[in-house]
């Protein structure tokens, strides 16, 4: 079975920083899709940036990037320029790609950032 | 375009009382997921339905716990007989097709407390 780990129960940035959220994933798939939700204090799940696992390129949505390792099954997100309102709970998830259960998200329990004005 | 619809949003029961929590999905979505998050868990799969049925419920407790999706009207899960462990966040996601492409979106949740 998939696993999704996010190390860092909680993390910090200052106002206009950088900050970079890990996550690492177990799996003998070679084909998935990786995603990071956002569920800000309204407890809404918010989709912040999805990537396939078959592209090389890493997705970039605005000032959220992802770094895509995937010989190393890691998935990091970076937030450039962080601002008040991204302070929220951030969920990595996996998708698997094929077979039956290629509907299935499975989450790591999750990364609280907070951002200082 | 609404997006995904779930009520209550929030719902307290005692235990042994039922709980029934609703789900309307995006307009033109017919595939609905059902996700249960535990406090300071991250979400987990319950069950995945199409309009009149079930998909796969593998993540779904046996007992107590159904979940349907009619032809009208919005998805339900129902919890007979909830215990304190039934304390939860309930997320309900949908998507128009069940395709590699698709995204779930997901709807605010109900928070169920049970006392």
């Amino acid at each position: 079975a998939q696993t999704v780990t996010q190390s860092q129960p909680e993390m910090s940035v200052q106002e206009a920083e950088t900050v970079t959220l890990s996550c690492t994933y177990d799996t003998s798939e070679s084909d998935y899709y990786l995603f990071w939700y956002k569920q800000p204090p309204s407890r809404q799940m918010i989709l912040v940036i999805r990537q396939e696992a078959y592209k090389q390129q890493n997705a970039t949505e605005n000032r959220f990037s992802v770094n895509f390792q995937k010989a190393a099954k890691s998935f990091s997100l970076k937030i450039s320029d962080s601002q008040l309102g991204d302070a929220a709970m951030y969920f990595c998830a996996y998708r698997s790609g094929s077979g039956g259960s290629n509907y299935k998200l499975t989450f790591g329990k999750g990364t609280l950032l907070t951002v200082n004005p | 375009n609404a997006g995904v619809m779930q009520n209550p949003r929030h719902l307290v029961r005692r235990r042994g009382q039922e709980a029934r929590l609703r789900c309307s999905p995006m307009k033109g979505h017919s595939h609905v997921y059902w996700y249960r998050q535990l406090p300071e868990e991250g979400l987990k799969f319950m069950v995945y339905l199409q309009k009149e049925n079930i998909i796969d419920e593998s993540g779904m407790p046996k007992e107590r716990f159904s979940a349907e999706f009619p032809k009208e009207g919005p998805s339900i899960l129902r919890i007979q007989q909830v215990v304190r462990g039934d304390s939860a966040a309930y997320f309900c996601a949908s998507s128009p097709r069940r395709g590699l492409q698709e995204t779930q979106y997901f709807g605010p949740g109900t928070r169920l407390l049970v006392l």
